[in-house]
């Protein structure tokens, strides 16, 4: 069965430090997402993309953020200064045709720490 | 900003009975419901969702039920197994003007014991 996988893992950071997250969706799905949850919180949306551009973003997805897809497969988010409060673990999701009443399949998620 | 609410933070039943997990929302631009389980370290995993034009979706264990005119859903697993312990998140999508992201309650751990 097809899934959304992602790299790496876990990632360990120095705050003030770049760091690339990287997923790579369902193969013939055209809408992705990155989500994340700090610990003992909500998940929370971060972003949608479609077509090379961001569709929505949320108040979290500030100028440190930013997301990219740089081939025919992988899908990333870059945060460009890493805070202490960007622990977290982050989620990649995408979705068939982003119509909104569909299901978004989630990855396993990367367990960032800033330290 | 609570717009999908659990409750509920956990909840316990035995083997073979009813689990019944529970979630509130407050926007009633949403409409479609998902609900996602998770176990440790891993990705939410897609169980079942509804449209708002249902009132009940079946698949296999699992029964999403949704009642509009109180904004609340329900799931429910019959008969319950040790294997669905794990949490379980709520999910709605479509409020006001945005029809892409998902807004997640705070989610349920069920714990089912043998």
């Amino acid at each position: 069965e097809p899934e959304v996988t992602q790299t790496p893992s876990h990632q360990v950071t120095q705050m003030g430090q770049e760091v690339i997250l990287r997923c790579v969706p369902i193969s013939n799905h055209l809408y992705f997402y990155w989500y994340r949850q700090i610990l003992g919180q909500k998940v929370e949306f971060l972003v949608s993309f479609y077509n090379n551009e961001i569709s929505e973003k949320s108040e979290i997805f500030d100028d440190q953020f930013s997301v990219e897809r740089p081939d025919g497969s992988n899908f990333t988010l870059k945060i460009r200064s890493t805070k202490l409060e960007d622990s977290a673990m982050y989620f990649c999701a995408s979705s068939e045709q982003g119509t909104g009443q569909e299901t978004q399949y989630f990855g396993p998620g990367t367990r960032l720490l800033v330290l | 900003d609570q717009q999908v609410k659990q409750n509920s933070p956990s909840l316990s039943v035995q083997e073979g009975r009813i689990s019944i997990l529970n979630c509130d929302y407050t926007n009633s631009m949403f409409d479609y419901f998902l609900w996602y389980k998770k176990y440790p370290a891993e990705g939410p995993t897609f169980l079942i969702s509804i449209s708002s034009i249902k009132d009940k979706n079946e698949d296999g264990r699992f029964t999403v039920f949704l009642n509009k005119s109180a904004k609340h859903l329900s799931l429910h697993i019959v008969p319950s197994q040790p294997g669905d312990s794990a949490v379980y998140f709520c999910a709605a999508s479509g409020g006001g003007g945005s029809n892409y992201k998902l807004t997640f309650g705070k989610g349920t751990l069920l714990t089912v014991n043998p």
